[in-house]
């Protein structure tokens, strides 16, 4: 049962043409994130929501919106993307109450040419 | 600003042997996790540790969680080719569950 669905799982873009990288969780959770993680480095917080309410990281590029039109769902946009926007992104859910580990989806590779 | 280390950065261990790795972190928290992620995969949670002198145990792999000198170790017993993974921890600077900072991750190789 998968709680934590990304697509599409691969994605191939141009260089400056817009993507859209989308996440829904079947957990009911309050938290959304999205993470970027390249090769052997640990995941970087992009962003995440707290219910609607939007937490931006501070190096986080302008590049990169999110939009969460419900609980379910969370998107993650590439503006312009650039060779160095190459990498997993990962989006992930979390509780605010118990435990509140992340739950993570099986995250989409990007390539941009 | 909330910074974690671990070490070794890079084990590399024979089957059958125990091993641990640290992680460390710079300000207070009483909550830390650990994942385990293989190559070209996402993270899968192992442990969840939520107070001070928290051990929680899985197969091969203890954890445990010292919030005053702020340092959670990974124990593995007896080690397996199966292990072979790279180990994060990640810290949450705040008990909403919004707010978590991952350590540079342990990249373990198990070998026969």
């Amino acid at each position: 049962d998968a709680m934590v669905i990304q697509n599409p799982r691969y994605q191939v873009t141009q260089f400056g043409k817009p993507v859209t990288l989308s996440c829904s969780q079947t957990l009911n959770h309050n938290v959304m994130y999205w993470y970027q993680q390249k090769s052997s480095q640990a995941p970087k917080l992009l962003f995440h929501y707290y219910d609607k309410d939007f937490n931006n990281e501070a190096d986080t590029p302008d590049n990169f919106q999110s939009r969460r039109p419900n609980t379910s769902f969370c998107f993650l946009d590439i503006r312009s993307p650039g060779l160095g926007d190459a990498a997993m992104y990962l989006c992930a859910t979390s509780g605010t109450e118990g435990l509140q580990t992340q739950y993570f989806g099986p995250g989409t590779r990007l390539l941009v040419l | 600003e909330l910074k974690v280390e671990q070490n070794p950065l890079f084990l590399s261990m024979q089957e059958g042997k125990n091993y641990t790795i640290y992680c460390n972190y710079s300000t207070t928290s009483d909550r830390l996790y650990w994942y385990r992620q293989d190559p070209g995969k996402s993270l899968e949670s192992l442990f969840v540790l939520l107070s001070n002198g928290a051990v929680k145990q899985e197969g091969r792999l203890m954890a445990s969680l010292d919030t005053k000198a702020r340092l959670s170790t990974l124990h593995i017993t007896a080690a397996v080719h199966d292990l072979s993974a790279t180990y994060f921890c990640a810290v949450e600077l705040d008990n909403y569950g919004q707010n978590f900072v991952f350590g540079p991750g342990t990249r373990l190789s198990v070998l026969p």
